[in-house]
Formats: structure tokens, sequence, C-alpha cells
């Protein structure tokens, strides 16, 4: 398998743009977690699926971000309008039952 | 609420001396405990876990680590550091959170610096 896999790696925008992040699990895991990584917050967890269902997205900063599953094999991360404060490293990771994550490249996204 | 402490910051150490990054937990029930490593632009990787059994757990790279239930802890070491151990290692928990689901909360992340 390749891993996690997201995109883009690095994306730069305008603030008030749209921005959607990407991301493929690996096949067969049925827990999916959105990060978000910070200097000053750390990593910071947005949103959980389990077998594509939102478990728990208390996470999630607010309304401007949203998050879907479609399938097993998909999620994708919106962010609708962008800011600056949203600048950050967003990882994507993937287990199996309660095993170890598996985590993605990250996609490192800047809003000017 | 589960939580993570890791509370140094930044470990310090000489090549070929050995290392400990510190990490001490909450949760409620059994922890599933585990050490990431992250180096500069990647993604997190695994290292080790424990679930039950053997309280030493041995991992990638030379890693273990010892899970001490009386003190809530799951430290990370290593016998004899290598300046390509040099990077940001995160220790997380799995337990039962409120809502019934087993959420993996992370530390903050230690910062390990080995010196030639």
């Amino acid at each position: 398998d390749a891993g996690v896999i997201q995109s883009p790696r690095h994306e730069v925008t305008e603030m008030g743009q749209e921005v959607t992040l990407r991301c493929k699990p690996i096949s067969g895991h049925n827990s999916l977690f959105w990060y978000r990584q910070t200097m000053m917050r750390g990593l910071e967890l947005l949103i959980y699926f389990n077998n594509n269902v939102p478990i728990d997205d208390s996470g999630m900063p607010e309304d401007r971000f949203s998050a879907k599953m479609p399938n097993a094999s998909f999620s994708t991360l919106k962010i609708q309008p962008s800011e600056p404060r949203d600048s950050a490293v967003y990882f994507c990771a993937s287990s199996s039952g309660l095993d170890e994550a598996f985590f993605g490249q990250g996609t490192r996204l800047t809003v000017v | 609420a589960q939580s993570v402490a890791q509370p140094e910051d930044q470990v310090n150490v000489a090549e070929g001396n050995p290392l400990t990054v510190k990490c001490t937990y909450s949760v409620s029930g059994n922890p599933y405990l585990f050490w990431y490593v992250q180096y500069p632009n990647r993604g997190l990787q695994f290292l080790l876990k424990y679930i039950t059994g053997d309280n030493l757990v041995k991992g990638s790279y030379g890693f273990e680590a010892e899970f001490n239930k009386s003190q809530t802890s799951f430290h990370l070491k290593k016998p004899s550091a290598l300046v390509s151990d040099s990077a940001l290692y995160f220790c997380a928990v799995r337990g039962l959170a409120s809502g019934g689901s087993y959420i993996p909360t992370f530390g903050r992340g230690t910062s390990l610096i080995v010196h030639p």
C-alpha cells in the first residue's frame, strides 16, 4: 500500500478563497482523522470519522470548516472562506480499529 | 477527559549516551499508548505501542518504552543516541473518551537534539 495520500502538498491562496484538501486513507482502515499542526497550538484533532461517519467534530474551529467522507477511500476538508489564521500544516491519518494511526505527508496551507 | 503530558519541550543528549523522552497520561479505563516521530516537513511516523502484556515495549530504530501503570507514564528510551535520532517525538493515548469513542490524544511533542 502507498500509505495515506494527501493532496495538494502545498497550497497558497488568498484570504476569502475556498480551499479543499484531499485524503485517500489506507485501504481497509475504518478510522480517519484530520489534524492541524501549528507551532503555537501543536497537533489538534479537527474531526474523526469511523466507517465513513463523523464521530467527533468538536475540534473543527468554526463553521468555515467542513469535512466529508463520501466513501471509505476518500475524504475532504474544506475551508470557506479561508483566513490567514488558517495557515498551518493539515494532516490526514487513518487506522484500523484501535491500532496505530498512519499519517499522510501533510498539506502546508498558506493563506495570504 | 483524556490527556497526555510531555513535560519537556526539548531534550539534549550527546551521541552515544542514553536518552529518555518523558510522557505521562490520564485516561479512563485501559490505555492504548503510542510513540510517534516526526522529521522536518514529514508526517508523523509510528515508533511503538503498548496495548497489553510486557511493560517494556520495543519498537523501530532501537527505541523502547516502559509502561508504568502506577505512575501513569510511558517514557521513551534508547540506550545509545544517534545524531539521526534528532526529531520531534509525540506521545499519544487512545482511551475511552466522552461519547463512547476511542479518540487518540497527542502530547505537544518533545524536540530531541542529539549532539555529535
